[in-house]
Parts: structure tokens; sequence; C-alpha cells
């Protein structure tokens, strides 16, 4: 089975804190996403990756970077942290023309 | 730009009754159409992928038909169970290769004893 692991279910930050997501992905996939997930805006695509040390914008960039040194580990960068970024953050990996596999998630709260 | 959207927001059965859920979308110009599922606090479980060239997939219970010239598809259950209660998402690939999803907002679905 494809397993997408996300570092933290729940994390607490400041704002202003530079925030560090980490996702690592076990079946080589060349793929990798960022989503943020909002009630009443869904899922929106924030940054995705298709090859290491490749990276594109997605829907909502500002605020955000990413980074991919290895195939595996895709990471998610808040430079500096705002209350408006509280939200549930999902990973996502996969390869061309087939399904995403996502993670369980982190719940993201900015103080 | 691709816009997903879900019809009904929120959708309540008893058990044992077929359903379908509805997802309609604005760029028929799609690489594929994938329908998930998403239980309360969890990520997303992908449920079935219909290709462009495609008309429908099946999975068990489970069917997703994709008419890319009206921008509809529609996910149909089978006797519906307790378990099947969760949010569905459908999502537009809008581009091959890559699969860059947009998503629909989700129907919640509630299947009742």
């Amino acid at each position: 089975d494809v397993k997408v692991t996300q570092s933290s279910r729940y994390l607490v930050k400041r704002t202003g804190e530079k925030v560090f997501l980490e996702c690592v992905q076990d079946m080589d996939h060349e793929n990798m996403f960022w989503y943020r997930q909002d009630p009443g805006l869904g899922l929106r695509l924030i940054y995705f990756s298709y090859d290491v040390k490749m990276k594109e914008k997605g829907d909502i960039p500002e605020g955000y970077s990413v980074s991919r040194e290895k195939k595996e580990r895709f990471s998610l960068i808040l430079e500096s942290a705002s209350t408006n970024q509280t939200s549930m953050y999902l990973c996502a990996s996969g390869r061309a023309y087939q399904p995403q596999h996502f993670g369980d998630g982190t719940r993201l709260s900015i103080l | 730009k691709q816009e997903v959207t879900q019809i009904p927001a929120a959708l309540s059965v008893p058990e044992g009754e077929n359903l379908v859920l509805n997802c309609s979308f604005t760029d028929s110009a799609i690489y594929n159409l994938q329908w998930f599922r998403q239980d309360p606090g969890k990520g997303l479980t992908s449920l079935l992928l219909i290709q462009s060239s495609q008309r429908e997939q099946t999975s068990g219970r489970l069917n997703a038909s994709l008419d890319k010239s009206s921008g509809r598809s529609t996910l149909y259950i089978a006797a519906s169970q307790p378990g099947d209660s969760a949010t569905y998402l459908c999502a537009a690939g809008s581009r091959g290769g890559s699969e860059k999803l947009v998503f629909g907002k989700g129907t919640k679905l509630t299947v009742n004893p």
C-alpha cells in the first residue's frame, strides 16, 4: 500500500514564525502536492512538484514556499506565519495519469 | 479557469438505497476526472479515476460516469451502507502527466441504518 506520511497531525505556532510541514512518500512517485482545505472553500492547490528540485505554483502560493531535495520528501514552508494560514494542510503524491494518494493531514493553528 | 461544482452539498438516505452524486465542470478540456472519499479529520482516499477517453469506471458497488461534452460526471453508489457515510469529492485533472487537480467542495453523505 502507498504510504504518504505527514510529520505532524496537529501543530500550533505563533504569528511571524517560520513553519515547516514535512511530507514523505514511499512509492517513488514523481509528483507531489500540497493543498490546504478550508470550510466553504474546499481543497486548493498551493504548490506541486513533478521532479526533484522542480516546483510549480498552484492556485494560492502567496506566503508559502516549498522544497524538494529528495524524491520522497516534499516540504511546505510558511515564511512568516499569519493567522489566515490556520487551516488543514494535505500532502499528496502520485504518478502521471494515476490517482493521487493523500496523507492524513496536518491541522495547523496560527495564534 | 476550471470550476468544479458538486450538488447537493449534503445528502441523507436510508440504508440500502441506490444513490447518485453529481459533479459538473466548466472546462471540458480535462484529462481525467477523479472521485475521492474523505472521512472526518482524515485525508482523501481515491475511489475511481476516469480518463478523458473513457465513459465510465466501476469498482464494486461504485460506478462513475463521465460526459465531457456536457461537463458532467456522476458517482453511483448501489445498495448504500452506513459505512459509506463520508464526504465525496470529485476533481478535474487539467493537465496530463502532472495530474494538477481542481476539486469540488464535496457532497456529505449520511447513510442511516
